[in-house]
């Protein structure tokens, strides 16, 4: 059960930008830095932001992040086809009793309509 | 780069113990720098972290997991492992191992997976 929420799905015509949120708590998201992930059915997950709003090496500015407070966004624009996959954040959820765990969110499906 | 490729038995019995490897090409597993963990997605399901180890002898796992599972690095081989005991249907899932990275910025964490394996089936069936 994941601790991280997203919206199943979000869509949008090619061209335009979609925006995925990201809800989360003071033990995650409201002290720890949030990572996206893409994944496309059948394959791994990729790395697309890191540290709230970094981009690693080749990936388009189109993808951008943010977070504030206990939540965090993914943009996307100039919508392409080819970014249709589910998208996932991620972050580390700090606990006092243990050594804390790394958490997903529920994940969201993209459309370009 | 770094690559990463995971192996072990598709199909695995009810109570019987999960053995997956995670080779590693291009970097080391004892290296000081990166975590290296492994993450299951169920079929048609989201993401769950199992665990990671670093320092070649440091873990952290998931709660949910802790009491069945058992990462360790084979640094001769440059080899990942993942040891599951007690397998049931729910453990049928699509195993990745990854290389994460971890820090401090002022004052938040971070922590990611930056290099990713394809991924290998396994089913929990009799």
């Amino acid at each position: 059960q994941s601790v991280l929420t997203q919206p199943p799905s979000v869509s949008a015509a090619p061209g335009q930008k979609v925006t995925i949120s990201c809800s989360g708590s003071s033990s995650n998201i409201g002290k720890n830095h949030v990572s996206w992930y893409r994944q496309f059915p059948g394959t791994a997950p990729k790395l697309l932001i890191y540290e709230d709003n970094k981009r690693p090496s080749g990936i388009p500015d189109r993808f951008s992040g943010s977070r504030s407070g206990t939540s965090a966004t993914l943009g996307i624009t100039g919508l392409q086809t080819g970014d249709e996959a589910d998208y996932y954040c991620g972050a580390w959820h700090s606990s006092l009793t243990a050594g804390g765990r790394y958490v997903f969110g529920t994940g969201t499906k993209v459309t370009v309509l | 780069q770094v690559q990463l490729q995971e192996s072990g038995p598709g199909l695995v019995k009810p109570s019987e113990t999960l053995s997956l490897t995670c080779s590693v090409s291009g970097g080391s597993v004892s290296s000081g720098s990166y975590h290296w963990s492994w993450i299951r997605q169920p079929p048609g399901k989201g993401l769950e972290w199992i665990g990671y180890i670093y320092n070649s002898a440091t873990t952290n796992y998931n709660p949910s997991l802790k009491s069945r599972v058992t990462i360790s690095v084979d640094t001769s081989k440059n080899q990942l492992s993942l040891k599951m005991m007690s397998v049931i249907a729910a453990d049928t899932a699509v195993y990745y191992c990854a290389r994460d990275r971890g820090g401090w910025t002022r004052d938040s964490y971070y922590h990611y997976m930056d290099v990713w394996g394809k991924g290998t089936t396994v089913t929990v069936s009799s």
